[in-house]
């Protein structure tokens, strides 16, 4: 089964750090996702992005967050200045436009920051 | 808003016993259900869904769900569980129409453990 492919699996950065976590969602699917979960926290959903603009976002996503499809297969979430708050695991997710109402999450990346 | 509550953190069991995971939520109007799974190292992979119809949903690997609106309960259960079914599970909603389904809003996951 096609799978969505986030790398790195685990980033480390200092605080005040940009970083860019990366994903790969399915090859044909359309709509794609940024949830977080903090540590024994419930997962959180930050945005979602379809015909490459943002269609809605939480609270949580405030300034210091972008996301980005830079080609026609990545995915990227941007954090520009990371806070010790943002240590979370990042989910990538995506679906296709079917109606089918499914998601398919990548594995995660867990971002540490120092 | 909506909010998903699940009643229980950690759920050992034994295995072919049967097991239901408990899921509440609230929200002043429609909702579409989900259970999701999350095995070790992997991503969350949907269970089943409820989206209208029949109140009995039936999922991938065994697993059914029944949705109650008087009690707004989306309680998940298999009759007979393996040691494979040893992951974290999801209970989340979200609003129909759009693309509204991919806003999810999850419980705070409950552990199922499998014992020999």
């Amino acid at each position: 089964e096609p799978e969505v492919t986030q790398t790195p699996s685990h980033q480390v950065t200092q605080m005040g750090q940009e970083v860019i976590l990366r994903c790969v969602p399915i090859s044909n699917h359309l709509y794609f996702y940024w949830y977080r979960q903090i540590l024994g926290q419930k997962v959180e959903f930050l945005v979602s992005f379809y015909n490459n603009e943002i269609s809605e976002k939480s609270e949580i996503f405030d300034d210091q967050f972008s996301v980005e499809r830079p080609d026609g297969s990545n995915f990227t979430l941007k954090i520009r200045s990371t806070k010790l708050e943002d240590s979370a695991m990042y989910f990538c997710a995506s679906s296709d436009p079917s109606g089918n109402e499914k998601l398919f999450f990548g594995s995660g990346t867990q971002l540490s920051v120092l | 808003a909506q909010s998903v509550t699940q009643l229980d953190s950690q759920v050992p069991v034994f295995e072919e016993a049967p097991v239901e995971l408990r899921c509440n939520y609230s929200s002043s109007v429609s909702v579409y259900l989900f259970w999701y799974v999350q095995y070790p190292n992997q991503g969350l992979q949907l269970l089943l869904k409820y989206l209208s119809g029949s109140t009995l949903v039936k999922g991938i690997n065994g697993f059914e769900a029944e949705f109650n609106k008087s009690q707004t309960s989306f309680h998940l259960r298999k009759p007979s569980v393996h040691i494979s079914d040893t992951a974290e599970y999801f209970c989340a909603v979200s609003l129909p129409g759009g693309t509204s389904y991919g806003k999810l809003t999850f419980g705070q996951g409950t552990i199922l453990t499998v014992h020999p």
